[in-house]
């Protein structure tokens, strides 16, 4: 596609509801990360993937939040017995080679509400 | 650990002047990347300028330039002949060499253009 898409792009939840977040990256590119951003604060990373690889989840809050990219292309972030706490805006980005000054094509982002 | 601070939560800006967003940064790596994005109401973060650590020239790209002190640590973004459409908030974040997926980011600057 032209760009990163994410859907959906608007998602409530009940709490230890588990909830599935899902990014397109744009055709081609190897790399993909999830970030979370927090109202008024800037994205906090949660994980990096190359090709279908998990490179790096360092940044995953607890083992309640898994990524996958089975094949490589789309990757699905999921979040199990959804707490208060992971009310955020869940952005997803990717990017084509792996290089320095490589910049990362961002997607419009999942905002996620747990009541 | 590498820390990113932006320092100005808001600013006002009059079209068609110049506004300097501050960003200073924390590491003690001896490699790494410097990032501006600009995250509109729509939610998509959009790359504006990037800066490496060995760059000898400070970064421009149209509108947009990059004061890099390295000394100082600072890497301020200003942006010339401020258009409404520059109404967003910007991010400084930053790369570190051996932590390739993984971009840092300071709390942002809301900057308002005003007519």
């Amino acid at each position: 596609g032209a760009g990163v898409s994410q859907s959906p792009r608007y998602k409530v939840a009940k709490r230890g509801q588990d909830v599935a977040l899902r990014c397109d990256p744009i055709s081609g590119h190897v790399s993909l990360f999830w970030y979370q951003q927090a109202l008024g604060q800037g994205p906090e990373f949660l994980t990096y993937f190359q090709n279908e690889a998990q490179l790096d989840k360092s940044g995953l809050p607890s083992d309640r939040f898994f990524a996958e990219r089975p094949e490589g292309s789309v990757s699905t972030l999921k979040i199990q017995r959804t707490q208060q706490e992971d009310s955020a805006v869940y952005l997803c980005a990717s990017s084509s080679d792996r290089v320095p000054n490589e910049k990362l094509f961002f997607g419009s982002g999942t905002q996620l509400s747990v009541l | 650990a590498q820390k990113i601070t932006q320092t100005q939560p808001g600013m006002f800006v009059q079209e068609k002047e110049a506004v300097t967003l501050d960003c200073t940064y924390d590491t003690s790596d001896p490699s790494y990347g410097l990032f501006w994005y600009k995250q509109p109401s729509s939610g998509e973060m959009i790359f504006l300028i990037y800066q490496g650590s060995y760059d000898q020239q400070n970064a421009t790209e149209g509108r947009y330039s990059l004061n890099f002190q390295k000394a100082r640590k600072s890497a301020n973004l200003v942006i010339s002949a401020s258009q409404l459409g520059d109404s967003a908030m910007y991010f400084c974040a930053m790369r570190p060499t051996d932590s390739w997926g993984k971009l840092q980011f300071g709390a942002g600057t809301q900057v308002v253009v005003t007519p």
